[in-house]
């Protein structure tokens, strides 16, 4: 079992499209991020929050930390097909950086 | 900078056999992490370091062993390999981030790609 569940697993939409990809835990975090990785390559960070409540901007992407810091959300507005890829959360607590499984996102033009 | 380098890119061990990923980092990075991605299960905590001679484990430590005799440099050690440790393994290295919350945000390698038969 995660310790962060992401959902959908897969998701794939056209080019223009908005979307939202979740991810849930039942820990609470210090803080939390976001990653988007391409195949053959590692992870590169697109953002981290540490507060519960906040909400982050970058350019089409916005993230959001849940109030209670268990919780995330990614929401990507009119998505075009350089954002494919695979999407990871991760949360920190104390050393420990757990992620979870991913959102393999594929966007057609 | 080169950022966080792995060798070798792609590896195959059989059973039993021993090999050593190598990890190195040139931004003065005190945190140090291994992680292995296996399909449908995100990346995995094998072992990780805050500093030169510190270590610890993490979510999936047995079978590999760890040491950082250097900041720049974090090997990861597999003494007998199984076909159940093919997978990619990743490097990662991390900055402590202040003002408003403790976070490591990691900088990965490009990925050690290791199969066991």
């Amino acid at each position: 079992t995660q310790l962060l569940e992401q959902s959908p697993q897969f998701l794939s939409i056209q080019e223009g499209e908005n979307l939202t990809v979740y991810c849930n835990s039942s820990s609470v975090f210090s803080s939390l991020q976001w990653y988007r990785q391409e195949p053959g390559e590692g992870p590169v960070l697109l953002v981290t929050v540490v507060t519960g409540g906040e909400v982050k901007k970058l350019k089409r992407l916005t993230f959001q930390f849940g109030d209670a810091r268990k919780d995330s959300s990614l929401h990507i507005t009119a998505a075009q097909p350089g954002d494919t890829g695979l999407y990871l959360c991760a949360g920190y607590n104390n050393n420990d950086m757990r992620f979870g499984a991913g959102t393999r996102l594929t966007v057609k033009p | 900078n080169a950022g966080v380098t792995q060798t070798p890119k792609f590896q195959v061990l059989k059973t039993g056999q021993s090999m050593t990923l190598q990890c190195a980092q040139d931004m003065n990075h005190e945190y140090m992490s291994w992680y292995r991605q296996d399909p449908g299960m995100g990346l995995r905590l094998i072992h990780y370091s805050v500093g030169a001679g510190i270590t610890d484990q993490g979510e999936v430590p047995n079978g590999y062993n760890v040491s950082r005799s250097t900041t720049e440099d974090f090997p990861l050690r597999l003494l007998s390999a199984a076909p159940s440790q093919t997978s990619v393994y990743f490097c990662a290295s991390s900055y402590l981030r202040g003002g408003g919350g403790l976070s490591y945000e990691q900088y990965f390698g490009p990925g050690t790609r290791l199969t066991v038969t």
